[in-house]
């Protein structure tokens, strides 16, 4: 089955404390990026990847980092996680930058950081 | 900056009757448009899209309208369902925003039984 798979669903963890939340697609897809979701802001994009080995950021990258070692991997990195981080996030993946054929996203994480 | 927007935050609609969902957009330079479901819980998920080339596009039950002189864009959903109940999304993108997506804020569509 075609997917992006995003873990964990849930996360709580505490100020500081460094996480990785990976995200992982199945579709040779070239294009991924990582979204965060928060009540009345909508969809933001915290970075994206073209291809391997090549990213960028978003809109709201601050306090995150990425890496695109492998095409189908594309882990989102909180070096020292605090409460305003706290949120939804989404990894999505698509066949090209356009978003041809149509963006996949994960299952989402949800994180609480206290 | 950009926007795409929603007229409405929440639409109520009769079981099997027709919904449409509206955006506005506000960069005349945009040139590819999705729409997503996103149900409680679950991510975003692709319905259909619409190059700027285009003013209709019709999927299984879902048609979407862009009127560029307006800047609008519509989702019509046929017979709508008690399954059609989730957030609808609009986005937009173009070479000039360096194709990310740019989200609107949802809709809430609530079928009534």
């Amino acid at each position: 089955e075609a997917q992006v798979t995003q873990n964990p669903r849930y996360l709580i963890t505490v100020t500081g404390k460094k996480l990785t939340v990976t995200c992982s697609q199945n579709m040779n897809h070239e294009y991924m990026s990582w979204y965060r979701q928060d009540p009345g802001l909508g969809l933001r994009q915290i970075y994206y990847s073209m291809n391997v080995e090549v990213t960028d950021k978003g809109d709201v990258p601050e306090g995150y980092k990425v890496s695109r070692k492998e095409k189908r991997n594309f882990p989102l990195i909180l070096e020292s996680p605090s409460p305003n981080q706290t949120s939804l996030y989404f990894c999505a993946s698509s066949l090209d930058r356009d978003g041809d054929y149509g963006y996949t996203f994960g299952s989402g994480t949800r994180l609480t950081v206290v | 900056g950009e926007n795409v927007g929603l007229h409405l935050p929440t639409l109520s609609v009769q079981e099997g009757d027709n919904s449409i969902i509206n955006c506005a957009y506000s960069n005349s330079a945009s040139d590819y448009f999705i729409w997503y479901k996103q149900e409680s819980g679950k991510g975003p998920q692709f319905i259909i899209d619409i190059r700027s080339n285009m003013d209709k596009r019709q999927g299984q039950r879902v048609t979407v309208l862009l009127n560029k002189t307006v800047k609008h864009l519509s989702l019509q959903i046929a017979a709508t369902q008690p399954g059609d109940s989730a957030v609808y999304f609009c986005a937009e993108t173009s070479y000039y925003s360096n194709y990310q997506l740019i989200w609107g804020a949802g809709t809430k569509l609530i079928i009534k039984p």
